[in-house]
């Protein structure tokens, strides 16, 4: 079983400066199932990015997704206030068929 | 717009049983795998189960194995999960979810409580 870890547990910043979001795998993956989730206080989750790299629909160019192997990386350019939430790492595979990160949590400075 | 709407959840008490529903509209239901996903309050995600366009390929994570079912209905547009012999680690958020690319969840319903408490 894939094991996704993600750092740091809460990053504080103030907007306008830039989010980096780790998430480590504990075996290499396949970067076309790996996507970042958002999600605020009592909303469901919102797809940002999939296949490591390629962001959803409607999401601003502001959030990048990269990495391979192990390594992934969320980056937020310039943080916009509702860019505050936390967010989630996700990884398709055999069994189980899906896992999450334990989250990310991203608050205003 | 896509939206699900789900329900169902509530107040059970170990042993017991409970079905959520998921009502979707806004895309074609019946060319989408379904997901359902879990959360415990102020926790992390969870993953539940899966079915496919035609349910003919369904699937579990293995602490609901045996205990939980899922299925859907594509002339009515609605996904379901038949939860037995419910144990309070079961209580959370319940989630469902549209399959995205095999791999991904590209929309999300409202979630719907679920609580397992004697």
């Amino acid at each position: 079983e894939i094991v996704l870890t993600q750092s740091p547990g809460t990053l504080s910043l103030s907007p306008g400066e830039r989010a980096t979001l780790s998430c480590r795998a504990s075996q290499s993956v396949i970067n076309s199932y790996l996507a970042w989730y958002q999600q605020k206080p009592g909303q469901a989750p919102r797809l940002l990015i999939y296949g490591a790299s390629s962001r959803a629909t409607g999401i601003p160019d502001r959030f990048r997704g990269s990495g391979s192997g192990t390594d992934f990386t969320l980056t937020i350019s310039r943080l916009e206030p509702e860019d505050f939430a936390v967010y989630y790492c996700q990884h398709y595979d055999t069994s189980p068929l899906y896992t999450f990160g334990q989250g990310t949590r991203l608050e205003i400075k | 717009e896509v939206q699900l709407v789900v329900s169902g959840g509530g107040l059970v008490q170990p042993g017991r049983s409970l079905r959520l529903s998921c009502e979707a509209s806004g895309f074609s239901f019946e060319d989408y795998g379904m997901h359902w996903v879990r959360q415990v309050p102020g926790k992390g995600l969870e993953w539940v189960s899966r079915i496919s366009r035609t349910s003919d390929s369904i699937d579990y994570v293995d602490s609901v194995k045996g205990r939980f079912v899922v299925s859907r209905d594509n002339a009515k547009k609605a996904l379901y999960l038949q939860m037995n012999s419910l144990r309070p680690e079961d209580t959370g958020l319940y989630f469902c979810a549209k399959g995205y690319l095999r791999g991904f969840f590209d929309s999300w319903g409202q979630g719907t409580l679920v609580t397992v408490s004697s």
